[in-house]
């Protein structure tokens, strides 16, 4: 059974730094792409990053880009973002999405999510 | 940017009704289009893939259609686990953009 576990939400000062996890288990890790995605409070669904199967191919929406950092490790089945330079608006759930085929953005499995809240 | 917007916003139907739901894209997509559900304090539910294909373990009351621009995601004989939100997706091309969603809600 193909779970992911997101793990390190909690708050944050605006201006400070946060990383998430993203256990993988139950698919070979390294052969899929996968994406983080966000959902603000009371709001729908918002793209942030897509990382290959091999972590060497990396896509980000321009709201994060240049403050978010997509990673993975294959050998430890677990995808990371590093998220800097955080905002009000970036308070949100964090899902990590495992694509459905290769590296393809289209997502068959979703994590229950990690909240993250940036405030003063 | 792609944008995708979807149509209604909002909807009420009743348990056993049929109902439809559709995304337009701003630009061609071919069928990079996929279909989510998402219940309140859930995670997303990936429903369709490729407009039509039905994702594994999704019942077949759930069905969509569409390429290009114009796609649909119809629902029949609604039952009371199927009020819930629904989005659109492309993937054809980065950024990787969603609809607004459409709320399915019990008359």
């Amino acid at each position: 059974e193909v779970q992911l576990l997101e793990s390190g939400g909690g708050l944050v000062q605006p201006g400070g730094s946060l990383r998430l996890s993203c256990a993988g288990s139950g698919f070979t890790f390294s052969t899929y792409g996968l994406s983080w995605v966000r959902q603000a409070p009371g709001k729908g669904l918002e793209w942030v990053s897509h990382i290959g199967g091999s972590g060497a191919n990396t896509y980000y929406a321009d709201s994060v880009k240049g403050r978010f950092t997509i990673s993975r490790d294959n050998s430890k089945n677990t995808l990371y973002v590093q998220m800097n330079s955080l905002r009000a608006e970036d308070t949100a759930v964090y899902y990590c999405a495992k694509s459905h085929y290769y590296d393809v953005p289209y997502f068959d499995h979703w994590g229950q999510g990690a909240l993250v809240t940036v405030s003063s | 940017d792609i944008q995708m917007t979807q149509s209604p916003s909002s909807l009420s139907a009743s348990v056993g009704d049929r109902v439809t739901i559709t995304c337009r894209a701003s630009q061609g997509i071919s069928n990079y289009l996929a279909w989510f559900q998402q219940r309140p304090g859930k995670a997303p539910k990936s429903l369709i893939y490729a407009a039509s294909n039905l994702q594994s373990g999704v019942p077949s009351k759930f069905s969509g259609s569409g390429s290009g621009t114009d796609f649909t995601l119809t629902i029949s004989s609604l039952q009371p686990e199927d009020f819930a939100t629904y989005y659109c997706q492309q993937y054809n091309s980065y950024p990787i953009t969603f609809g607004q969603g459409t709320r399915l809600e019990i008359k």
